[in-house]
């Protein structure tokens, strides 16, 4: 079956500007992630949802950061006011529940703030 | 909170051969579940193996094994011989029963034909 998608890919703003990042998680797995990941380091969490609610939100740096899910599927991650600092690769995972599951990754959004 | 330290930055193995990565963390809890990731460069995280805690044997997925020894927190992948696609960066990963899920700073592993 088809995997976790994302989109855009890439995308490059100028700072300042607000920018949406989707995730199309698998169907039917009701878990969905995000993830940070600057260049060269490892995988920063940023935000899970279990269902349509994110009981955990610890991980956003900052306030100019939100991220919602609507309908047990679909999940947007929004970023206001981009710093040059914000850019990085988003990912997106998914699992079928919380707790044991194996997250499934998406490819990606490579965000670059000019 | 639980770290997962990788402390290999990169690593080398010949084709055909047999190469280590090492991973150590640290956390409070005695159940939660570790993780090895494969990221090539499409950027795509793939799940090599994963382990958990609660299970005293090591586990194997073919070419791919760990030595989780749980006493030192430490869990290393093994990957026997070496092919050209294994070239990738690869994360260890911690996930707590709570969902709290921690990388390390990856191992860049390059095979050598």
């Amino acid at each position: 079956g088809a995997g976790v998608s994302q989109s855009p890919s890439n995308k490059v703003t100028e700072k300042g500007k607000d920018v949406e990042l989707r995730c199309d998680p698998i169907s039917g797995h009701t878990a969905l992630y995000w993830y940070r990941q600057s260049l060269g380091q490892g995988l920063e969490f940023l935000i899970y949802f279990q269902g349509n609610s994110a009981p955990d939100k610890s991980g956003l740096p900052s306030d100019r950061f939100s991220a919602e899910r609507t309908g047990g599927s679909v999940s947007t991650l929004t970023i206001q006011r981009t710093q040059q600092e914000d850019s990085a690769v988003y990912l997106c995972a998914s699992s079928q529940n919380s707790g044991p599951d194996t997250q499934y990754f998406g490819p990606g959004t490579r965000l670059t703030v000019l | 909170a639980q770290t997962v330290t990788q402390s290999q930055p990169e690593m080398s193995v010949q084709e055909a051969e047999t190469v280590t990565l090492s991973c150590t963390y640290d956390t409070s809890e005695s159940d939660y579940y570790l993780f090895w990731y494969k990221q090539p460069p499409s950027r795509q995280m793939i799940l090599v193996i994963r382990q958990e805690a609660y299970k005293q044997q090591n586990a194997t997925e073919n070419r791919f094994s760990v030595n989780f020894q749980k006493a030192a927190k430490s869990f290393s992948l093994k990957i026997s011989d070496s092919q050209l696609g294994d070239a990738a960066m690869y994360f260890c990963a911690y996930r707590s029963k709570d969902n709290d899920m921690r990388f390390g700073a990856g191992t860049r592993l390059t095979v050598k034909p």
